[in-house]
């Protein structure tokens, strides 16, 4: 079983729509969570860290529920710029970064 | 401005050849990673290094070497031993994590074919 399992799409949602990935970890002892977008041919870049209690940034939420042990990435209001593969990244408690294989949007108009 | 410069962006093996992807940072982060990244599979970490002059293998360690000689710079060094290179390797940096919420922050990459 893989440590950070994400289903990888592609999910096909029309502009303005309300999107949710699911991330599921192995690690009951993994202490930090982040979500990390990765255009096409790009490196990955940080969206957003997950807190135990919940975080929203904009028009993305985030949420972690450690009795199940998986993490959501929710999106409302999709635009067009949305459209990436979405990682969910795991801290180890040998401090190295675990990371999903991505969750891929589309966005079409 | 800060951030993590890594070089070359196109890479080209000979068989039989090493070669060297740098990777230097500004950031004053403590910790450096270098990563490989195939189509599918996600992120696989090679080497990373939390301190100068210490550096530990990950997860795909064979075929590759590392070194850190000074806090902003962690060169992969990418040996003949390594049987299929071609894919996208990407270095990234962070501040000590030691149980705090610190995520890596990537350079653009370096894609490595070969010939």
């Amino acid at each position: 079983r893989k440590e950070v399992e994400q289903d990888p799409g592609p999910f096909n949602v029309p502009e303005g729509a309300t999107v949710a990935f699911n991330c599921t970890y192995s690690n009951s002892a993994s202490q930090s969570f982040f979500w990390y977008r990765q255009d096409c041919r790009k490196e990955p870049k940080l969206l957003m860290s997950v807190y135990s209690s919940g975080n929203e940034d904009g028009r993305f939420t985030a949420q972690l529920n450690r009795a199940s042990q998986y993490i959501s990435l929710l999106i409302r209001d999709s635009k067009l710029s949305d459209s990436a593969t979405y990682l969910c990244v795991a801290l180890s408690n040998t401090d190295k970064l675990i990371f999903g294989t991505g969750t891929r949007l589309q966005v079409f108009p | 401005d800060g951030g993590i410069t890594q070089s070359p962006k196109y890479l080209f093996r000979k068989e039989g050849q090493n070669v060297t992807l740098s990777c230097e940072q500004n950031l004053n982060h403590d910790a450096m990673y270098w990563y490989r990244q195939d189509p599918g599979q996600g992120l696989r970490l090679i080497y990373y290094s939390q301190i100068v002059n210490d550096f530990q293998k990950g997860d795909i360690a064979e075929g590759y070497s590392v070194s850190r000689e000074k806090k902003e710079s962690f060169p992969l060094t990418v040996t003949s031993a390594q049987k299929n290179p071609t894919a996208f390797y990407l270095c990234a940096s962070s501040f000590q994590n030691r149980g705090s919420n610190q995520p890596q922050h990537f350079g653009d990459g370096t894609r490595l074919s070969i010939l």
